[in-house]
């Protein structure tokens, strides 16, 4: 039973287009996080959620959106896409109530952008 | 969230410890250190962390020094599937986010 997993794992679509990346996690974990990684392997943090309500947002383009309907999910949808969106979007889970969680990661979506 | 410093690259001979060295001269009394790991195209995986006393799992160990200015990740008997990027970070530990530096590149080899 995978702990978090995401779909799709790979996604090829052209510019300008509108794409969503679902994640769901069987953890029983309050917080979850988009993270981007890009072609230097520098791993960024996006958002996180904290029981559905939204805790961290950094600098990314309003073309992304995330939604999550519950504290299981957390899906990632954007706009509009760029070329410069190319990346592997990781989704991970984490229970911060609990001193000395780490993360659990899903094994990523690659998203290449035509 | 303080700054970490870790070597971009390191080799490690298969069946040796591997000694990852992570300098955190920042870190707060009450930030942990963590560490992970990312082997090739796959998501980053938890492996340790501490927060002043050293601590084993049955992945590795974590040396913490007693300035908690910097750490060491041991991997006892490295074998060729712990050739991976590993990133140390310290967070506090109901903190809302982890932020991953550059990390080191081990490649164990036969």
């Amino acid at each position: 039973d995978t702990a978090v997993s995401q779909t799709p794992k790979y996604l090829v679509t052209q510019m300008g287009n509108d794409k969503s990346i679902k994640c769901e996690q069987n953890l029983g974990h309050d917080t979850m996080y988009w993270y981007k990684q890009d072609s230097k392997k520098f791993l960024k943090i996006m958002f996180s959620y904290n029981n559905k309500e939204l805790i961290i947002n950094e600098t990314v383009p309003n073309r992304f959106s995330p939604k999550s309907p519950d504290k299981a999910h957390l899906n990632l949808h954007i706009n509009s896409l760029e070329l410069g969106d190319s990346a592997v979007y990781f989704c991970a889970s984490s229970q911060p109530r609990t001193a000395g969680y780490g993360y659990t990661f899903g094994s990523g979506t690659r998203l290449t952008v035509v | 969230d303080a700054k970490t410093t870790q070597p971009p690259s390191m080799d490690c001979a298969e069946g040796r410890a591997a000694n990852l060295p992570c300098n955190h001269s920042t870190i707060s009394g009450n930030e942990y250190v963590y560490w992970y790991r990312q082997i090739h195209s796959q998501g980053p995986q938890y492996i340790i962390h501490g927060l002043k006393n050293n601590e084993t799992n049955e992945m590795a160990s974590l040396i913490i020094t007693e300035d908690r200015k910097s750490s060491t990740l041991i991997l006892p008997h490295a074998t060729l599937r712990d050739t991976a990027v590993y990133y140390c970070i310290v967070r506090v530990a109901n903190a809302g986010k982890s932020t991953f530096g550059d990390g080191t590149t081990l490649t164990v080899k036969p």
